[in-house]
């Protein structure tokens, strides 16, 4: 069974910086692609970051490019997002999602429970 | 940017057939893929690939898509259909701007 769990959410001031962190299990991560998605309250879905199966291939929503860096380590079968500069509207959900391929961007074929992050003074 | 476009919202009576647009410029040209969110849960894929549905989830769903629209229709609606539905092809913006189903 596959599984997504993610971690480190929390509440934070603006302009402080964050690490999300997505264990996966229940599949060979290596092989396959992952994202990171996130949902503001009461909001629709936001495609954040994308990452290749071997870290080759990394693209960036324009809401968070020079903000954000995705990361995964395969030896951990992790996936992870360092947040830094972080504004109110980053608040959100932030879903781990993977793909449904190994490099070719896609669709998302299996997604985590969602940590939350609230950016507030 | 590429734009996909969607209905706020959808009613629909229940045992009878919804129908849940998502418009982009020559969208027939793209692989859409369709997402379910329910209430405090995670979105689950619901149709992939324009009309190929993953295990599990039931025949009543299906999707086509040609031109500048792609269409998720429910048949025979149920209670548990309610939910929000996006749309998703590899492009930026990804997703729509969802469709809260309504089942009456």
């Amino acid at each position: 069974e596959v599984q997504l769990v993610e971690s480190g959410g929390g509440l934070v001031q603006p302009g402080r910086s964050l690490r999300l962190s997505c264990a996966a299990s229940g599949f060979t991560f290596d092989d396959y692609a992952m994202h990171w998605v996130r949902q503001a309250p009461g909001k629709g879905l936001e495609w954040v970051s994308g990452i290749s199966w071997n870290s080759g291939s990394i693209g960036y929503a324009d809401s968070v490019k020079g903000r954000f860096t995705i990361s995964r380590d395969n030896a951990k079968n992790s996936l992870y997002l360092q947040m830094n500069s972080l504004r109110a509207e980053d608040t959100a959900l932030y879903y781990c999602a993977k793909n449904s391929e190994m490099a070719t961007m896609s669709y998302f074929d299996y997604w985590g429970q969602g940590t939350l992050v609230t950016v507030s003074s | 940017s590429y734009e996909l476009t969607q209905p706020l919202s959808v009613s629909v009576a229940l045992g009878q057939t919804a129908r849940i647009t998502c418009g982009g410029n020559n969208i027939g040209s793209k692989n859409v893929h369709w997402y379910q969110q329910k209430p405090g849960q995670a979105p689950v894929l619901v149709i992939y690939r324009d009309s190929n549905r993953p295990s599990g989830i039931p025949e009543r769903f299906s999707g086509s898509n040609s031109g500048n629209t792609a269409t998720l229709t429910i048949s025979r609606a149920q209670a548990g259909d309610e939910a929000d539905y996006y749309c998703q092809v590899w492009d930026s913006p990804v997703f729509g701007g969802g469709t809260k189903l309504t089942v009456l």
